[in-house]
């Protein structure tokens, strides 16, 4: 089992739609969660980071984070072209001293 | 002022060769990062030094061997350069281990 499992897409969306990215991960003692976007030949950028179950919501984007279920979610309201990258979740585990394990990443393609 | 640095952005060498990648921040973070992403974009953390401290040495081959000379800067050497060695090599800080890591743009390692 993978430590962190993402939808490895590409997901396509219409402009102006909803695109919803989900992400699982393995070590129940996880702590600190991220989503991370990375236009192609550029740097991840962080686009939100969660740490209690629940909601975040920052703009058009929602992070949802269920720790029983050890989910952790992304959804993008009215996702537009430049929204189209790869979205990347990042987990830190348990007593890991701060290693992010990343996710393969989930292939966003927003259509006009 | 770009928050993480590297340098070189691009760097092409032959096998065996010996290089080294520099990576500078100016966020007064305690905790940096080496973290390499090959050619499937999987992003695996390498190294992370704490207050110029190793906490995370992940299974990488010797021949990589990271220096912290002060909390500002972490450099990567790598020995005897091989095929394989060929990826994009990241490096980031965070303020301390359980926060968000911020990402430098990266150094494309091309070894023919």
């Amino acid at each position: 089992q993978k430590e962190v499992e993402q939808n490895s897409g590409p997901l396509s969306v219409p402009e102006g739609a909803i695109a919803s990215l989900n992400c699982t991960y393995s070590d129940r003692g996880s702590q600190s969660f991220f989503w991370y976007r990375q236009y192609s030949g550029k740097s991840p950028e962080l686009i939100m980071s969660i740490y209690s179950n629940g909601d975040k919501e920052d703009g058009r984007f929602t992070a949802q984070l269920n720790k029983a279920s050890q989910y952790v979610s992304l959804l993008i309201r009215d996702s537009q072209p430049s929204d189209s990258a790869t979205y990347l979740c990042a987990v830190i585990g348990y007593n890991q001293g701060g290693k992010l394990i990343f996710g393969q990443g989930t292939e966003l393609s927003v259509k006009p | 002022d770009t928050a993480v640095s590297q340098t070189p952005k691009y760097l092409v060498t032959q096998m065996g060769n010996d290089k080294s990648i520099k990576c500078e921040q100016n966020l007064g973070h305690d905790t940096m990062y080496w973290y390499k992403q090959d050619s499937k974009k999987f992003l695996k953390i390498m190294f992370s030094y704490n207050n110029k401290e190793l906490i995370i040495n992940e299974t990488v081959p010797n021949r990589f061997s990271p220096k912290s000379p002060d909390k500002a800067h972490l450099n990567l050497h790598i020995n005897s350069l091989e095929l394989g060695d060929s990826a994009v090599y990241f490096c980031a800080s965070s303020q301390d281990r359980q926060n968000t890591q911020y990402f430098g743009p990266g150094t494309r390692l091309t070894v023919l």
